[in-house]
């Protein structure tokens, strides 16, 4: 079984840039998550989508995050414009389903540099 | 909030036995989970407990209190590949995400 997918898996950008994540989650998975993980802490939920609508996007910046998923598959997590403390692993995941276990699969992540 | 509290640090022995525990808000949540994440790679999934008790899987073993909101992960037979951060992290009611502590780092030695 493929795991999850994300790209690109590095990206290093100036401040006031903007800047793209992909995520590909496990075939039939219905929920989807982006988290953030700083160096030296836990990741932090930025946003779940459920097929595709937001379920929780209580802690996404939304003056200069967004993300979408469209067709409730892939989604893409949208940095614009990016500041420097937006340096960060993008951790992509997702379960089969919200009840019980709801054993989260992470994916690699994409490690963000903002100069 | 929801805080989720661990030590950051911890250093054991090749071979021994280390406790890292795990300290919560007992409301809120429906469950803990432990995860292993090392240096540079992604979180993978090591347990999960919803009601109170041991839930022992090979060397890796969890254990939950909730009227305590408490939970520890125990390693035996400690292996040099452990060396790694332990994820401590609960699911909050509802359909919500986990919510994570910020991780002990083990590191096992010779």
């Amino acid at each position: 079984e493929a795991g999850v997918a994300q790209s690109p898996r590095y990206k290093i950008i100036e401040k006031r840039q903007s800047v793209a994540f992909w995520c590909n989650p496990i075939s039939g998975h219905a929920t989807l998550y982006w988290y953030q993980q700083i160096l030296g802490q836990g990741p932090k939920l930025l946003i779940q989508f459920q097929n595709n609508g937001v379920v929780d996007d209580s802690q996404l910046p939304k003056d200069r995050f967004s993300a979408e998923r469209l067709k409730g598959v892939d989604s893409t997590l949208k940095i614009q414009p990016a500041k420097l403390e937006d340096s960060a692993v993008y951790l992509c995941a997702s379960s089969l389903d919200t009840s019980g276990r709801n054993e989260q699969f992470f994916g690699p992540g994409t490690r963000l540099t903002v100069l | 909030g929801q805080n989720i509290d661990q030590p950051t640090e911890m250093t054991a022995t090749e071979g021994a036995i280390v406790q890292i525990n795990c300290t919560y808000q007992t409301s809120g949540f429906n469950g803990l989970f432990w995860y292993q994440q090392h240096a540079g790679e992604a979180p993978t999934f090591l347990s999960y407990n919803v009601l109170d008790g041991l839930e022992e899987k090979g060397r890796f073993s969890s254990f939950l209190s909730r009227s305590k909101g408490y939970s520890y992960l125990l390693l035996k037979e400690l292996q040099m590949k452990d060396s790694a951060s332990y994820l401590c992290a609960g699911r909050g009611t509802g359909r919500r995400a986990l919510t994570f502590g910020s991780g002990t780092r083990l590191q096992v030695q010779p």
